[in-house]
C-alpha cells in the first residue's frame, strides 16, 4: 500500500525520558512535515523538510530534534520529555511546494504520546 | 503572520445541507484547502480552492473567494459518517497553515 506510516502508534513514558517517532512514505514525496495536535485539535506545523533539508523549523522546543536518514523518512526524537509535550503527533509528506496543483498533504495516522 | 477562523461546532441534521465557514489573514496566498479528521483518525484531504468560485466533488463543495477572504465547505445530503472535525488551511509563502477545526455532528 503506498501510504505514510508512523511508529510507534502509542507512546507512553515517563517526564524526563527520552524518545523517538519514525515515519516513512512510499509516495515518492519530496517534502515531509511534522505537526503536532493537542487536546483542543489545534494542528501545528512543528518541521519541514525538503529533500533531507531542513526547510521550516516553527517555534519548537530545542529538545525535539527532527532527523531525516534520506527523503522517504522522517523521525522526531524527543529529549527530556514534559507533560505538555504530551499530544498526538502527525507526520506528512507532500510533493514539493509549488509543483503540486493542490498542494495535498498525506498523513501519517499519528502517535498519540502521553507523558506521566 | 498567518489566522484562520472557523466556527469550532456545528450539529445538523442527517440529510440536510450544512456550511462551514472560514475566513483567513495571511500574507501571500494560492489557495485554501479543507481536510477532514474523524476522531481518532488522520488528516484527510477534501478539497481545494485556488481560484474564485465553487469546486463541486460528490456531496461536497467548496468555495473561495479572495477579494473577501472567505471560503466554505458545503456539505450535502449528510449522513451520519459525516460528523468529523473539518480543517480549513491556507497555502501560502509557507506550507499549509490549518484553522481550529470545526467538529461537526449530524443528528438522527
Amino acid at each position: 500500500d503506498t501510504a505514510v506510516s508512523q511508529t510507534p502508534k502509542y507512546l507512553v513514558t515517563q517526564m524526563g525520558n527520552d524518545k523517538s517517532i519514525k515515519c516513512e512514505q512510499n509516495l515518492g514525496h519530496d517534502t515531509m512535515y511534522w505537526y503536532k495536535q493537542d487536546s483542543k485539535k489545534f494542528l501545528k506545523i512543528m518541521f519541514s523538510y525538503n529533500n533531507k533539508e531542513l526547510i521550516i523549523n516553527e517555534t519548537v522546543p530545542n529538545r525535539f530534534s527532527p532527523k531525516s536518514p534520506d527523503k522517504a523518512h522522517l523521525n522526531l526524537h524527543i529529549n527530556s520529555l514534559e507533560l505538555g509535550d504530551s499530544a498526538v503527533y502527525f507526520c506528512a509528506s507532500s510533493q514539493l511546494p509549488g509543483t503540486s496543483p493542490t498542494g495535498e498533504q498525506f498523513f501519517g495516522p499519528g502517535t498519540r504520546l502521553t507523558v506521566l | 503572520g498567518q489566522s484562520l477562523e472557523q466556527p469550532s461546532e456545528v450539529t445538523a441534521v442527517e440529510g440536510a445541507i450544512v456550511q462551514i465557514n472560514c475566513t483567513y489573514q495571511t500574507s501571500g496566498f494560492y489557495g485554501l484547502s479543507w481536510y477532514q479528521q474523524h476522531d481518532g483518525g488522520a488528516p484527510t484531504f477534501l478539497s481545494y480552492n485556488g481560484l474564485d468560485g465553487l469546486e463541486e466533488t460528490g456531496r461536497f463543495s467548496s468555495f473561495l473567494s479572495r477579494s473577501d477572504s472567505y471560503g466554505y465547505l458545503l456539505l450535502q445530503e449528510l449522513q451520519m459518517k459525516d460528523s468529523a472535525s473539518y480543517f480549513c488551511a491556507v497555502r501560502g509563502n509557507t506550507p499549509l497553515v490549518f484553522g481550529k477545526g470545526t467538529r461537526l455532528s449530524v443528528i438522527a
